[in-house]
């Protein structure tokens, strides 16, 4: 992924208010797109996938966009709370390109109280 | 519980050392894979393997070494040839290599001293 130096991007919401975290993609044949939560000093949790087929979907709380025409990736937290602090990845895959998941930079999300 | 170990959680390495982080799950995993993530980066895949005895090159393998003799286990090796090994390394594991769904360990921070 494209490298944003030190200094993540940083999304700060208020408890409560919907959280929308967005992610670019370069590779069209991506046919998986996921996304991933990292708490400080842990590894990351899958949180939610999207095939390529699909624009939407729900899961917990959460909903994942995808816009193929514009290749981005949204992921929308509902009534976001404290314990979403983290810092969140969006990863995409190519069936066949390996089968490997590549990562994007991450943004942090930090809930104000 | 089942889960994905890693050890130690920190370490510390005088330059000119190779030295091995430890991975382990007891998940029955086929896939494995070790990323390193640095300050303000997404995660970089260094090795992974899609079953025991077999594993395959990342975006960033040059000074790391592998092994897979268990299908529990996927030791990474960060060798002397490694020009810039300070990092957390995570390792996760998947039910086959491309399953969208991985999931990591707590991570290893490296420090070269």
């Amino acid at each position: 992924g494209e490298s944003v130096g030190l200094h993540l991007p940083t999304l700060s919401v208020q408890e409560g208010d919907n959280s929308i975290i967005n992610c670019a993609y370069s590779n069209s044949a991506s046919d998986y797109f996921i996304w991933y939560k990292q708490e400080s000093g842990k590894g990351p949790q899958f949180i939610i996938d999207i095939r390529s087929n699909m624009d939407k979907r729900q899961g917990q709380r959460v909903t994942v966009l995808l816009n193929k025409t514009v290749k981005h990736l949204s992921l929308q937290i509902a009534a976001t709370q404290p314990g979403d602090s983290a810092v969140y990845f969006c990863a995409e895959k190519v069936t066949g390109g390996g089968n490997k998941l590549t990562f994007g930079t991450g943004t942090q999300l930090k809930v104000e109280l | 519980d089942g889960g994905i170990t890693q050890s130690p959680k920190y370490l510390f390495r005088k330059e000119g050392q190779n030295v091995t982080l430890s991975c382990e799950q007891n998940l029955n995993h086929d896939a494995m894979y070790w990323y390193r993530q640095d300050p303000g980066q997404g995660l970089r895949l260094i090795y992974y393997s899609q079953i025991v005895n077999d594993f395959q090159k990342g975006d960033i393998a040059e000074g790391y070494s592998v092994s897979r003799e268990k299908k529990e286990s996927f030791p990474l090796t960060v060798t002397s040839a490694q020009k810039n090994p300070t990092a957390f390394y995570l390792c996760a594991s998947s039910i086959f290599v491309g399953n969208t769904e991985a999931f990591f360990g707590q991570g290893t921070r490296l420090t070269v001293v």
